[in-house]
């Protein structure tokens, strides 16, 4: 149980294009979800924090109008990057939270964006 | 501030070894306190966690992590590891009251050697 899927799992784009990458909870309800960035070699960085129904509370520094999260429903949440330049060229994790268990987070998979 | 740290950025071993994986935190509140692993271009899966209650917990392929207090640690360890334990290990920290998010650290590298 508990799984999270992302999709895609690699994207490669050009520049100044947009990239919507996806985040699903199977088999439960997600309350809760977020969204972290990780470049190579390194830890993973929260960007935002997405309530379903709700718009997302960005982490300071990271761009809004840049990073448009959508939670549209209870297991589905969305990250579009939009002009997306090199330097947006990262992993991308999204996790979940359900409404019954408050400590645990369960990560998606992860998508490779590359952009050219 | 709070922070996360984890001293050892990565650490060889043989097979069959033990191995410690450090990990610090800066608190003034409560903590909650889990290990990740994350192999190759995969997501990250919970290794253990701690709560509350008893401060040594146990994950079922044979990790242990001690929450210590006085030492604001919660280092991992394994008394033999195996060659399929190689992956990337990240400590997380869960700040009580205000915002519920997790602050990783940097993560350590284990690889295991035959």
């Amino acid at each position: 149980g508990a799984v999270v899927s992302q999709h895609p799992s690699r994207v490669i784009c050009k520049s100044g294009t947009s990239v919507k990458i996806e985040c699903r909870s199977l088999d439960f309800q997600a309350t809760t979800m977020f969204w972290y960035r990780q470049f190579p070699k390194q830890s993973l960085m929260l960007m935002a924090t997405s309530n379903e129904g709700s718009k997302a509370t960005y982490e300071q520094g990271v761009e809004k109008d840049k990073f448009l999260i959508n939670h549209a429903s209870l297991t589905l949440s969305t990250l579009t990057v939009t002009s997306a330049h090199p330097e947006d060229s990262s992993f991308y994790i999204c996790s979940a939270r359900t409404g019954t268990d408050n400590y645990e987070q369960y990560f998606g998979p992860g998508t490779r964006l590359t952009v050219t | 501030a709070q922070s996360v740290t984890q001293l050892d950025s990565q650490v060889p071993v043989f097979e069959e070894a033990p191995v410690e994986l450090r990990c610090n935190y800066s608190s003034s509140v409560s903590v909650y306190l889990f290990w990740y692993v994350q192999y190759p271009n995969q997501g990250l899966q919970l290794l253990l966690k701690y709560l509350s209650g008893s401060t040594l917990v146990k994950s079922i392929n044979g990790f242990e992590a001690e929450f210590n207090k006085s030492q604001t640690s919660f280092h991992l360890r394994k008394p033999s590891v195996h060659i399929s334990d190689t992956a990337e290990y990240f400590c997380a920290v869960r700040f009580s009251g205000g915002y519920n998010k997790l602050i990783f650290g940097a993560g350590t590298r284990l690889a295991v050697h035959p």
